[in-house]
């Protein structure tokens, strides 16, 4: 069936470093890939979305990249933060519908 | 703008128990949702709405009520509690299909 599913479930990085968090997607009729950040205790947030016509979208310190060969998205944070310690989500969207698919999340730990 | 409220934050229910979670947002968005996100786990989509009167089923529609009467309000009924349903729930709305604005969270236990 359809997935959306992460290969690490947490990464931990030094403040300063780039973070890049991987995920595959199963389902070649998506349209849309988006990537939630959500904080202990807070609901998802909107971080950057990607159209499956292109293939990199930057933001404010980060970029998703969309790789449709191997089916796979990334998102890399510039220049860490501890602010950015949560749980990313990636997502899909089934081409001109609205179900949003979740993969199951990675954590980011920032060390001081 | 409040955004998306949710209310109660917290709910426990005994087995069989019925009950409404309630989801309202203010910026006039015509698209909502309801997930659930149980432990250590992404949120799965119950049902969603396009539009005041229109809703949909999502993943895990079983067990769960939804209506659509107004463009700011969006409930979920759960009709029978079970220990299954035990979770968070997240109630989400947007102006179009790629950027949804999540409320707060219920989280319910049923007992």
């Amino acid at each position: 069936g359809e997935s959306v599913g992460l290969h690490l479930p947490t990464l931990s990085v030094q403040e300063g470093d780039n973070s890049i968090i991987n995920c595959a997607y199963s389902n070649s009729a998506s349209d849309y890939f988006i990537w939630y950040k959500q904080e202990s205790g807070k609901g998802p947030q909107f971080i950057i979305d990607i159209r499956s016509n292109m293939d990199k979208r930057q933001g404010q310190r980060v970029t998703v990249l969309l790789n449709k060969t191997v089916k796979h998205l990334s998102l890399q944070i510039a220049a860490t933060q501890p602010g950015d310690s949560a749980v990313y989500f990636c997502a899909e969207i089934n081409t001109g519908g609205f179900k949003t698919i979740f993969g199951a999340g990675t954590r980011l730990f920032v060390k001081a | 703008n409040a955004g998306v409220t949710q209310t109660p934050k917290f709910q426990v229910l005994k087995t069989g128990q019925s009950m409404t979670l309630q989801c309202a947002q203010d910026m006039n968005h015509e698209y909502m949702s309801w997930y659930r996100q149980d432990p250590g786990m992404g949120l799965r989509l119950i049902h969603y709405s396009v539009g005041a009167g229109i809703t949909d089923q999502g993943e895990v529609p079983n067990g769960y009520n939804v209506s659509r009467s107004t463009t700011e309000d969006f409930p979920l009924r759960l009709l029978s509690a079970a220990p299954s349903q035990t979770s968070v729930y997240f109630c989400a709305s947007s102006y179009a299909r790629n950027e949804q604005f999540f409320g707060p969270g219920t989280r319910l236990t049923v007992l």
